[in-house]
């Protein structure tokens, strides 16, 4: 079964700072894989996410994302963090239950982001 | 405007009383998803709903249940609740469960069971 692991639960940065939050998947089969986010009090909003059309996943907000097969990776960056970046991230992973689908999430990284 | 909402966003109450959570959908979406946010533990599936009238386990369903008699609707009734069932709850919804789909969350009901 697919699952993803989400490595550091809290990551701090420093505004202007690149923002790398990592992500790591197990998958026997091609994954479709996701970045949503969550900001406080609301509820999760996508990302980004990859399908196989492009390694290189941009998303919005000047989020991106590259899938690295070799090392089983779909790390989430930014250039240059900005304070309106502070949420917890998840990653996420589709697999197969059935004939449906389902997603599975990764544990979450919160992301604090210094002045 | 596009958009899952959910009812009440936040509850306190106590062990034994029925609670319902109403979650509702404005895309006409076929597929609904309830989910459990726990710390560390990330989001845990509890039940989902391919279409109407169509409702399967997810993975922690024990203490809950569902019902999708409209397809808009799809609330989340707690007959009995325990403290352990004191969590975050989020709802989803999308057009289908193809793997590329994009879920659409609702803000989520923060619920305290005493």
């Amino acid at each position: 079964a697919q699952s993803v692991t989400q490595l550091g639960s809290h990551v701090s940065v420093s505004e202007g700072a690149l923002v790398l939050l990592r992500c790591n998947y197990s998958s026997s089969v091609p994954p479709y894989l996701f970045w949503y986010v969550q900001y406080p009090n609301q509820g999760l909003q996508l990302l980004l996410k990859y399908t196989s059309a492009a390694t290189l996943v941009k998303g919005i907000n000047g989020f991106e994302a590259e899938f690295k097969k070799s090392e089983t990776s779909f790390h989430l960056t930014k250039p240059s963090a900005h304070m309106s970046d502070a949420a917890e991230y998840f990653c996420a992973v589709i697999t197969k239950r059935g004939a449906t689908n389902k997603l599975i999430f990764g544990t979450g990284t919160l992301l604090a982001v210094q002045p | 405007e596009a958009q899952v909402t959910q009812n009440p966003r936040y509850l306190i109450t106590v062990t034994g009383k029925k609670l319902t959570v109403t979650c509702s959908q404005n895309m006409n979406h076929e597929y609904m998803s309830w989910y459990r946010q726990d710390p560390g533990l990330g989001l845990r599936q509890i039940y989902y709903s391919m279409n109407v009238e169509a409702t399967d386990k997810g993975d922690v369903p024990e203490g809950y249940k569902v019902s999708r008699k409209e397809k808009r609707n799809f609330p989340l009734i707690l007959e009995s609740p325990s403290p352990n069932q004191t969590s975050l709850y989020f709802c989803a919804s999308s057009r289908g469960d193809r793997a590329y789909n994009e879920q659409f969350f609702g803000p989520g009901t923060r619920l305290t069971v005493l």
